[in-house]
């Protein structure tokens, strides 16, 4: 059972690229998240899905778009990458919202902007 | 929004003293406050958490305590090992929206 997995682990883009980080969990679960983690700051919630076909904002989702076409997947991009944007990025899921279930998360992207 | 203040950011102990981290938090209205323990090189995992209707809650050498009156919780590590070094998160969360707000972290080293 694997979990929360994220695709990749590392990466270096410079500034302007693009990519997108993948996420996939074995756990049937219904919510998944995406935060950023970067010193001092805690984990910062950028978008999040409560279900299949759905998305919402969290609380730093500028620069960010987020696709959940699959009940397992969890894309995250960055469709012009800022050195703003270099930091560790974890994808978590839950069985039901963050108030009522334990997240579960991956073990992260580190992403460096150039 | 909710805003959450955690401390100390670094705490070394010598291998069998207790460990004390706090958290401070903004909105009144949050009901639900757990902790993460994230290992180097890895994501955070829960390790306890406590709701508002409860004042304390142990599992072990870990239990947590919440004020509510001075809106701050805190989480009391004993008898302290080396596998406790790691850093610790602090979240809270109310029951509308899918919101959990982080402290900014505490790493803790255990001294042998």
């Amino acid at each position: 059972n694997a979990g929360v997995t994220q695709t990749p682990k590392f990466r270096v883009l410079k500034t302007g690229q693009s990519m997108t980080l993948l996420c996939a969990q074995d756990m049937n679960h219904e919510y998944m998240y995406w935060y950023r983690q970067d010193p001092g700051m805690g984990l910062r919630l950028i978008h999040y899905s409560v279900g299949e076909g759905t998305t919402a904002k969290g609380e730093v989702p500028d620069g960010y778009n987020v696709s959940r076409l699959k009940k397992q997947n969890f894309l995250l991009g960055l469709e012009s990458a800022a050195p703003s944007q270099t930091s560790v990025y974890f994808c978590a899921s839950s069985t039901q919202g963050s108030y009522n279930s334990p997240l579960h998360f991956g073990n992260g992207t580190r992403l460096t902007v150039t | 929004g909710e805003n959450v203040e955690q401390h100390p950011s670094t705490l070394s102990v010598q291998e069998g003293d207790s460990a004390v981290i706090k958290c401070t938090y903004s909105d009144s209205a949050s009901n639900y406050f757990p902790w993460y323990k994230q290992e180097l090189g890895k994501g955070p995992q829960l390790i306890i958490d406590i709701r508002s209707n409860v004042g304390e809650k142990k599992d072990q050498r870990i239990a947590v305590t919440l004020n509510k009156t001075a809106k701050h919780f805190s989480l009391h590590i004993t008898e302290t090992q080396p596998e406790d070094s790691a850093v610790y998160f602090c979240a809270a969360s109310k029951a509308a929206g899918n919101k959990l707000t982080f402290g900014g972290g505490t790493r803790v080293l255990v001294k042998p």
